[in-house]
């Protein structure tokens, strides 16, 4: 079956850096993104790895191993704002063979002052 | 200009009646999908279409149909509502093998 585990909640502080981490078990395997939702609000696309290593983009980067079958989504200089649910989502199936993504269950991170 | 947008954002019905929601996206995207996000906020793949075509089509109750009558629309008729229908339903877009861009939601209770 598939499968995405990520952890259902993290606490920080303002300020801080949190790593929020995803590993798959899917059929196939054609890229890891994330995604944000606020409460009461829709998913946002953050970021997408379809190879190995690190991709940056402002305060947030996201890392995929593909070999580890992991990835992970890391938040830097925390604030109040970045309190929401994070989702991992990898798909599982080529273009051509028709495909949607499959989701974790999300993390739900609390940042406090 | 709202790229996806869905409506209505709220539906409360009784059981066993029937209720569309409609979805529009203005990104020129080729494929639509409709997601379930049930109260644990686990979304759940339900249909997706490519160009009007249906390429996806997970386990849902066949009381659940969708339809696209052109690449920027998708609406999703529920049929024979139940108590379990209630969640919220998120239509989405997506360019070939790009990032989704998520209309806002529709809350649908069922009582």
């Amino acid at each position: 079956g598939q499968s995405l585990e990520q952890p259902s909640e993290v606490t920080a502080v303002e300020g801080a850096i949190v790593q929020i981490n995803c590993t798959y078990q899917t059929s196939g395997f054609y890229g890891l993104s994330w995604y944000q939702q606020h409460d009461g609000g829709a998913p946002t696309f953050l970021s997408y790895n379809a190879l190995d290593g690190l991709e940056e983009t402002g305060r947030f980067s996201s890392f995929l191993s593909r070999s580890d079958s992991y990835g992970y989504l890391l938040l830097q200089e925390l604030q109040m704002k970045d309190s929401a649910s994070y989702f991992c989502a990898v798909r599982d199936r080529g273009w051509q063979a028709g495909t949607a993504l499959i989701f974790g269950k999300g993390t739900t991170l609390s940042v406090s002052s | 200009d709202t790229a996806v947008s869905q409506t209505p954002k709220y539906l409360v019905t009784q059981m066993g009646n029937d209720k569309s929601i409609k979805c529009e996206q203005n990104l020129g995207h080729d494929t639509m999908y409709w997601y379930k996000q049930d109260s644990k906020k686990f979304l759940k793949i339900m249909f997706s279409y490519n160009n009007k075509e249906l390429i996806i089509n997970e386990t849902v109750p066949n009381r659940f149909s969708p339809k696209s009558p052109d690449k920027a629309h998708l609406n999703l008729h529920i049929n024979s509502l139940e108590l379990g229908d209630s969640a919220v339903y998120f239509c989405a877009s997506s360019p070939q093998g790009g990032g989704y861009t998520f209309g806002s939601g529709t809350r649908l209770t069922v009582v």
